[in-house]
């Protein structure tokens, strides 16, 4: 069974960093492009980005509002995403989700979610 | 980036209605289009990809059409378990976006 779980998640105050974990089983992780994915209390879902698998270089893309302030990162050994979030803002706090994403096709699985308050 | 439009924003149906929901692109996506439910407190569950075939283990009441620009859901025969916000994405080009979302409520 597939199963992705996120953590990592809690209070931080605005500038400062958090790292989310991804742990993922029941596939060959390495096979698998990861893709991170927010939604704000009471709104809509927004992707955040997403790391290839290393068949395809293993590279990174970003949404426009975190490029720059987040970094994804992979240890397939330890079948494991990461989202590293530096210098919070008060409207970075969601939930944040991770998934498994096939070459050309959308997400098919989730996790449960870690919630991210970036607040004083 | 590409704009996803969504409508309604929300409706109310009763056990068996036959409910319909549209989702509108932006610009043409061809058919990289997917739709999720969500139950609130949950993560979002795929339903349909490439906007008409139906994810493993999703019930057959559920249907997906449309290319291009426009696209529909369609759920043939409510279930007390559907009530739910339903979301649309593209999937044609960086960065994948969302509609805003159709929530389905009890009438």
């Amino acid at each position: 069974e597939v199963q992705l779980v996120e953590s990592g998640g809690g209070l931080v105050q605005p500038g400062r960093s958090l790292r989310l974990s991804c742990t993922a089983s029941g596939f060959t992780f390495g096979d698998y492009a990861m893709s991170w994915f927010r939604q704000a209390p009471g709104k809509g879902l927004e992707w955040v980005g997403f790391i290839r698998s290393k068949a395809y270089g293993g590279t990174t893309e970003y949404a426009a509002s975190v490029k720059g302030r987040f970094t994804i990162s992979r240890d397939d050994s330890k079948s494991i995403a990461y989202l590293q979030m530096n210098s919070l803002k008060t409207e970075d706090t969601a939930v944040y989700y991770c998934t498994r994403v096939s070459d050309g096709d959308p997400p098919d699985y989730w996790g449960q979610g870690t919630l991210v308050t970036v607040s004083s | 980036a590409i704009r996803m439009t969504q409508s309604p924003s929300s409706l109310s149906a009763s056990t068996g209605d036959r409910v319909t929901i549209t989702c509108r692109a932006s610009q043409g996506i061809s058919s990289y289009l997917a739709w999720y439910q969500q139950k609130p407190g949950k993560a979002p569950k795929l339903l349909i990809y490439a906007a008409s075939t139906l994810q493993s283990g999703v019930p057959s009441r559920f249907s997906g059409s449309g290319s291009g620009t426009d696209f529909t859901l369609t759920i043939s025969c409510l279930q007390s378990e559907d009530f739910a916000t339903y979301y649309c994405q593209q999937y044609y080009s960086y960065p994948p976006t969302f509609g805003q979302g159709t929530k389905v409520e009890i009438k």
